[in-house]
């Protein structure tokens, strides 16, 4: 089945610097990538989505300049945290569309997520 | 607009029966359903399209009532692999982003 992979798993980092997320379909081509955030024990928060060759689209609230997304083919899409504080510490997951296209009629595959935590 | 799940929380004997529900106050194209694990990310059980579509697997089943728009997780003599946080997610239309429930935590006792 579709498999999307996503790395690292965690990471800690310092207060201010940034941290990259990858996460890459790996037997099919994923043009459109979601990105969400989870705390603890809440909901997945739509932040962005990511469409291969184009811009991303965010959703309200999120600041563009600090969740920085690349979507640089068609089988990776990148989420940069810039200047990252401690109040972004969170579960950040990825999925796509399973069969690779933007219909929501097959579902999606997840990520496995990252666990970033600022310190 | 996020979808409403209910209940927020449920706790069963092995072998007992759940139901977790659903509901947008928006036209739904499609509703599916996940179950997350503590740490880790949600794993697909299923989607269910406009139409009245009702689907399952195994003792999962799933309905979804395009009128009401709502939609029903259905666990049938559940085992403790079933515990974990289920989400429903919609969309309004097919092309793109959903919107995810707060979540049920089901916990199975022996």
């Amino acid at each position: 089945g579709a498999v999307v992979s996503q790395h690292p798993s965690w990471v800690i980092c310092k207060s201010g610097t940034s941290v990259k997320i990858e996460c890459r379909s790996l037997d099919f081509q994923a043009t459109t990538m979601f990105w969400y955030r989870q705390f603890p024990k809440q909901s997945l928060m739509l932040m962005a989505t990511s469409n291969e060759g184009s811009k991303a689209t965010y959703e309200q609230g999120v600041e563009k300049d600090k969740f920085l997304i690349n979507h640089a083919s068609l089988t990776l899409s990148t989420l940069t945290v810039t200047s990252a504080h401690p109040e972004d510490s969170s579960f950040y997951i990825c999925s796509a569309p399973q069969i690779g296209t933007v219909d929501v009629a097959y579902g999606y595959t997840f990520g496995s997520g990252t666990r970033l935590t600022v310190v | 607009q996020q979808p409403v799940q209910s209940p927020q929380a449920v706790i069963l004997r092995e072998g007992e029966d759940a139901v977790i529900n659903c509901s947008s106050s928006k036209a739904l194209y499609s509703v599916h359903w996940y179950r997350q694990k503590h740490g880790e990310a949600p794993v697909f059980l299923m989607i269910l399209l406009k139409g009245g579509e009702q689907k399952g697997h195994e003792k999962i089943s799933a309905s979804f009532n395009e009128k009401k728009q709502q939609s029903s997780l259905y666990l049938t003599a559940s085992q403790l692999s079933y515990s974990g946080t289920y989400f429903c997610g919609t969309a309004n239309t097919n092309a793109g982003k959903s919107t995810f429930g707060d979540g049920t935590t089901l916990t199975v006792k022996p």
